[in-house]
C-alpha cells in the first residue's frame, strides 16, 4: 500500500524550532519529487516547499523561504522539513505530498499539527 | 504566489450539476494545461480528482470533469450526491492553490 506517515508535530514557542518528518512506504521513493504542504485552522491549503528526486533542487512558498529546509534521506525513504523562527501564523496542520507529474499530489499523509503559541 | 480565485461556496440539489470556477492568471492557469483539483472532507487529507486540467486518476467518479479556458479553471461535478458535500481545491503552476470552495448538497 502506497503510504505517508508524517510526525514530529507539536506546541513550540514563538523564535522555536521544530523539524517534521515523512515516512514513505509503498513506491519507489526516489522516483518523486515530494512537498509539504500546511493548512491553517479554519483556512485554506498552502503549498510550503517541495524537493526533486535526487535532493539536488528545492523551491520553497514566499511565506517560509529563509526559515525552513526541506530535505530527503533516500536510503530511508523519509522526508523532512525543518522550521526556525517559528511565528504564530505558521500555526497548522502539515501535510506530507508525493507529486504526480507537474502541479498534482497524488498521494497525501494524514498530517501533523503544529502549534505555534507562548 | 497569490492564491488562485474561487468561490466560497456552491449549493445544489441532489441529482444536479455543479460547477465550480477558478480563475488565475496568464502566468499561472492560463500559462499551462497544469490544474489539479482536490476534495477535501473536514479533518481530513485532501484527495486528488482531477489532474492536468481534466484526467481523472483511477478510482475517481467520472461524474467529476474538469476543463480550462484562457485564465480560468472549471470543476464539474455532475449527478450531485450527498458524500460530494465537502471542501474543493484547484492547485495550478506557481505554485498556488485557490482560496477553496465549500459545497453544499441541499
Amino acid at each position: 500500500e502506497v503510504q505517508l506517515v508524517e510526525s514530529g508535530g507539536g506546541l513550540v514557542q514563538p523564535g522555536g524550532s521544530l523539524r517534521l518528518s515523512c515516512a514513505a512506504s509503498g513506491f519507489t521513493f526516489t522516483t518523486y519529487w515530494m512537498n509539504w504542504v500546511r493548512q491553517a485552522p479554519g483556512k485554506g491549503l498552502e503549498w510550503v516547499a517541495n524537493i526533486k528526486q535526487d535532493g539536488s533542487v528545492k523551491n520553497y512558498g514566499a511565506s517560509v523561504k529563509g526559515r525552513f529546509t526541506i530535505s530527503r534521506d533516500n536510503a530511508q525513504n523519509s522526508l523532512s522539513l525543518q522550521m526556525n523562527s517559528l511565528r504564530a501564523d505558521d500555526t497548522a496542520v502539515y501535510y506530507c505530498a508525493r507529486n504526480r507529474g507537474y502541479e498534482t499530489f497524488d498521494v497525501w499523509g494524514q498530517g501533523t499539527m503544529v502549534t505555534v503559541s507562548s | 504566489q497569490s492564491a488562485l480565485t474561487q468561490p466560497a461556496s456552491v449549493s445544489g440539489s441532489p441529482g444536479q450539476s455543479i460547477t465550480i470556477s477558478c480563475t488565475g492568471t496568464s502566468g499561472d492557469i492560463g500559462a499551462y494545461n497544469y490544474v489539479s483539483w482536490y476534495q477535501q472532507y473536514p479533518g481530513k487529507a485532501p484527495k486528488l480528482m482531477i489532474y492536468d486540467v481534466s484526467d481523472r486518476p483511477s478510482g475517481v467518479s467520472n461524474r467529476f470533469s474538469g476543463s480550462k479556458s484562457g485564465n480560468t479553471a472549471s470543476l464539474t461535478i455532475s449527478g450531485l450526491q450527498a458524500e460530494d458535500e465537502a471542501d474543493y481545491y484547484c492547485f495550478s503552476y506557481g505554485g498556488a492553490f485557490g482560496t477553496g470552495t465549500e459545497v453544499t448538497v441541499l
